[in-house]
Formats: C-alpha cells, structure tokens, sequence
C-alpha cells in the first residue's frame, strides 16, 4: 500500500537554528513528490515538486532533495514567519490523479 | 489572477441535513480534485474530475457523498443525512494540465461541523 510518513510531528526551533523535516514514502514507482506549506485556517500553498532521485528545489530558506526512499525539507536560518505545518505527498503511477498525503510537521520558529 | 475559491468558508449542520459546497476553480483549470482534511490528518483524496468528467470517485466514503462539475468550471460537492464523521475541511484543488504532472493549487477549504 502506498504510503508516507512524515517526521517529527512537531518541531520547534530558535529563530536561526537551521534543521531538517523528514518524508519517508513507500510506492513502486515514484511519479512525483510535493511538498506544500499549511497555515492555520488555510489550505495547503504549493512550494516544491520533486520527480527523481537526487533533484534538489531551493526556494528563499527552504530546499528540498529526493532520495529513493526519502524526501528532506531543510529551513535554513529560520525566521517566525516560517511557522506553519509543511505537508508531504507523493504521486503512483497506480493512481496518478491522487495525491497521498503525510500527517504533516508543524513548525514553531521562535524569536 | 484569482486562486481556488470555496464557499461557505463554514457550514454547521445538524446531522441529518443535506450540505452542498462549491468550489471555483482557476480559470482554465482542466482537473478539479475534493479532498477531506480532518483534524491533525493530511488532505484526504475524494474525487477527481478532468473537465466535466468524473475520472474517479474512488476516495468518496459512501454513497451520501456525491460531486458533479457540470460545465467543467465550478463543481458542487454534496453530503447527504449528515453525519457527525463527516466534520472536516474540505478542501479544493485545480490543476492545469489533465496529464497528472502539474501541480495542484488549493483552496481555503470549508469547515463542517455537524452537531
């Protein structure tokens, strides 16, 4: 069954201390990988897409890489407005219109 | 231009009610996807349209549920005899392209409470 765990399940950090947001799936044969960034009371904003092993995605503070089995979201010097909870999801083959979706990180960034 | 768009934004129903739920897509937005967010939980998948066409429907719990997109724009999802299960956000999402790999583009999602 496909599946995605996203860890940890919250996290919190000092403002400028850099960390890593981890998404492990399992799904033969990877059709793609999203991650998205979540507010309270909103839904889900787009930040990445990531298709094959070794792809890296920058986007101001956050990169994200694609392993075989693995996805990180790493924050670089991380500011308060960075706070939300980021979402991973990945796309099978077998049902290429859905997404799956992991439980999420929440972040906290503190000043 | 303007993103997804849902209305309402919150809904409470008495169980047992029926619920109707719109979303407005992007213009030009060719697939159209309902998900089921609960509380704590990642989007869950419900239904998927490409156009007007219901591609798959496979994710709707049961047969209370029911969505449509007549004219391949705004789509309609609907809860029949509301259950206190069936609060949650739901959420909307339009892509652009009808060929799976394009990113999907959210809405604000509506809030039902059932009591």
């Amino acid at each position: 069954e496909d599946q995605v765990t996203q860890s940890p399940e919250a996290l919190r950090l000092q403002e400028g201390e850099s960390s890593s947001l981890n998404c492990s799936y399992t799904v033969s044969g990877l059709r793609g990988l999203f991650w998205y960034r979540q507010d309270p009371g909103k839904g889900p904003e787009f930040l990445f897409t990531l298709y094959s092993a070794g792809e890296e995605k920058e986007k101001e503070r956050l990169k994200a890489t694609l392993t075989k089995k693995e996805s990180f979201l790493h924050i670089t010097a991380p500011k308060p407005e960075d706070s939300a909870t980021y979402l991973c999801a990945v796309q099978a083959p077998s049902k290429p219109d859905k997404l799956i979706f992991g439980t999420g990180t929440r972040l906290q960034v503190f000043p | 231009g303007a993103g997804v768009s849902q209305s309402p934004r919150y809904k409470v129903a008495k169980r047992g009610q029926d619920v109707a739920l719109r979303c407005d897509p992007i213009s030009g937005h060719v697939s159209l996807f309902w998900y089921q967010q609960a509380l704590g939980q990642g989007p869950e998948f419900l239904t998927y349209f490409q156009n007007e066409a219901q591609l798959d429907k496979s994710g709707l719990p049961s047969d209370r549920f029911f969505a449509e997109r007549p004219e391949g724009s705004v789509s309609t999802l609907k809860i029949q005899r509301t259950q206190q299960e069936d609060s949650a956000v739901y959420l909307c999402a339009s892509s652009s392209s009808g060929t799976y790999n394009y990113e999907q583009y959210f809405g604000p999602g509506t809030r039902l409470t059932v009591t």
